[in-house]
């Protein structure tokens, strides 16, 4: 049973342009959503978050949309750029503090 | 500040054999999580320790167990290795245990391959 859904394994976008990746959830006890990223031979790193609170967050380039009806987040990167290329997965917390990942999509900007 | 390191880095054992991989938590934090991914497949929780305590589980046989000590590193045993066991074994540390969410620090991650 998945609870955090990343249906699309791959992204490609060229340098400049937007950036989004999609993720989905089965679980309507989530109120908080992450956004990790990955780089080979590194651990995830955090990039942002929302609260079920909100529909929208913002952080430079990065914006995260929530959509609790529909039960979808997406991440929009923009302008996207090359460094940006790495795994993204989206998460949730339990009431533990423990994550449920999806299975990530893997970004490539090109140049 | 010193963050979340693992060891070892790769690893290569056989079917049946036993391994054991180190974490050391990022300074202050007192709570590990454990998280184990497939090739091709998001990290999947296996259990977290809150002060030397196993603080909740995911959906892992018990041949998967462990450890959390007084200065808050922490070990995962995996006995009987079998084949689906191998993967990138990856530790976070946080700062509380509690019902709000407290961002995760991670490791960059053991290889572990089963042969």
């Amino acid at each position: 049973d998945q609870q955090v859904k990343q249906n699309s394994p791959s992204l490609s976008v060229q340098e400049g342009r937007i950036s989004i990746l999609n993720c989905d959830y089965t679980n309507s006890m989530f109120d908080y959503f992450l956004w990790y990223k990955k780089y080979p031979a590194e651990g995830p790193t955090f990039l942002i978050s929302i609260s079920s609170i909100k529909d929208k967050n913002e952080d430079g380039r990065f914006t995260v949309f929530l959509n609790k009806s529909a039960k979808h987040l997406s991440l929009h990167i923009v302008p996207s750029q090359p460094g940006d290329s790495a795994v993204y997965f989206c998460a949730a917390p339990n009431a533990g503090n423990m994550l449920t990942f999806g299975g990530g999509t893997r970004l490539m900007v090109k140049p | 500040e010193t963050g979340v390191t693992q060891s070892p880095t790769h690893l290569i054992k056989t079917r049946g054999q036993q391994v054991t991989l180190r974490c050391s938590s990022q300074s202050g934090h007192n709570t590990v999580s454990w998280y184990q991914q497939a090739l091709g497949q998001g990290p999947q929780f296996i259990f977290q320790y809150y002060r030397e305590e196993e603080n909740g589980r995911g959906n892992f046989p018990p041949r998967f167990s462990g450890l959390q000590f007084p200065n808050y590193s922490s070990e995962l045993n995996v006995n009987a290795l079998e084949l689906d066991d191998s993967a990138l074994y990856l530790c976070a540390s946080s700062l509380v245990a509690g019902s709000s969410y407290n961002e995760q620090f991670f490791g960059p991650g053991t290889r572990l391959t089963v042969l």
